[in-house]
C-alpha cells in the first residue's frame, strides 16, 4: 500500500501560525483528512476533503493540498491545541493510509 | 448522534483469536458508510484493520488479512472483529470508526472510544 509521511514532531509558540505537512503520491488522487489526537483520547476529524472543516472544530484549523503534499494550518496555536496530528487517505487499493503523525507542542 | 462503543475481552492469549464487537447507535449500520477498525499500539501510530460496507463488501489491510475477518449484524447494528493467531505485536487501543460516505471512503469521520487489548501468555 502507499504511505503518507510526516515530520514527527514541530513546536509552536503561543497565538503563533503553525503548519503540519503530509506527503505521499496517493494525494495526488485522493483527498486528505487530517485528525487530532491527545493523549488517552480517540483520535477526532479536523480537517476533511482538503479544506473541510466539521462543525465544533475552530476555525483557527485549516488545510490545503498542492500535489503530493496536504498541510494542515493552525493560525494562532492555542495551549488546548497541543496533540499529535495524523493525516490519513486512501489509495487506489481502497487501503486506508495513515502518516505517522506530528507532535505538536505549543510553547 | 452517533455512537460507536467497542467491547471484548481485554487479554487474550498468544496463539488465541481476539473478538471485538462494535455497537453502533444514533444511526443506522446499513446506511451509506463503511464501518471498519484501526488499531494502535501503545505510543505508536494508527493502524487501519478492515472495513466493510453493508451487506458485505470488504476491503482489508494486506499485511493483516489472512488473519481478520469482519462482519456486520444489521439486526444487532454492529460490527464484528475477530484476529486470529495473535502474538505480543498485536497489543493496541482498537478503534470501531465510521468512514465518509461511499465516495469519500478515504475519511473517518467518527471514532469509537478505543478498547485497549494486551496479548500475554
Amino acid at each position: 500500500s502507499s504511505e503518507l509521511t510526516q515530520d514527527p514532531a514541530v513546536s509552536v509558540a503561543l497565538g503563533q501560525t503553525v503548519r503540519i505537512t503530509c506527503q505521499g503520491d496517493s494525494l495526488r488522487t485522493f483527498y486528505a483528512s487530517w485528525y487530532q489526537q491527545k493523549p488517552g483520547q480517540a483520535p477526532i476529524l479536523v480537517i476533511y476533503d482538503k479544506t473541510g472543516r466539521p462543525s465544533g472544530i475552530p476555525d483557527r484549523f485549516s488545510g490545503s493540498s498542492s500535489g503530493n503534499t496536504a498541510s494542515l494550518t493552525i493560525t494562532g496555536a492555542q495551549a488546548e491545541d497541543e496533540a499529535d496530528y495524523y493525516c490519513g487517505s486512501r489509495d487506489s487499493s481502497a487501503n486506508v493510509i495513515f502518516g505517522g503523525g506530528t507532535k505538536v507542542t505549543v510553547l | 448522534q452517533l455512537q460507536l462503543q467497542e467491547s471484548g475481552p481485554g487479554l487474550v492469549k498468544t496463539s488465541e483469536t481476539l473478538s471485538l464487537t462494535c455497537t453502533v447507535s444514533g444511526g443506522s449500520i446499513s446506511s451509506n458508510y463503511y464501518w471498519g477498525w484501526v488499531r494502535q499500539p501503545p505510543g505508536k501510530g494508527l493502524e487501519w484493520i478492515a472495513s466493510i460496507f453493508y451487506p458485505g463488501y470488504t476491503h482489508f489491510n494486506s499485511s493483516l488479512r489472512s488473519r481478520v475477518t469482519i462482519s456486520v449484524d444489521a439486526s444487532e447494528n454492529q460490527i464484528s472483529l475477530k484476529l486470529n493467531s495473535v502474538t505480543a505485536s498485536d497489543t493496541a487501543v482498537y478503534y470501531c470508526a465510521r468512514h465518509g460516505d461511499h465516495a469519500d471512503y478515504g475519511k473517518i469521520d467518527n471514532w469509537g472510544q478505543g478498547t485497549l487489548v494486551t496479548v500475554s501468555s
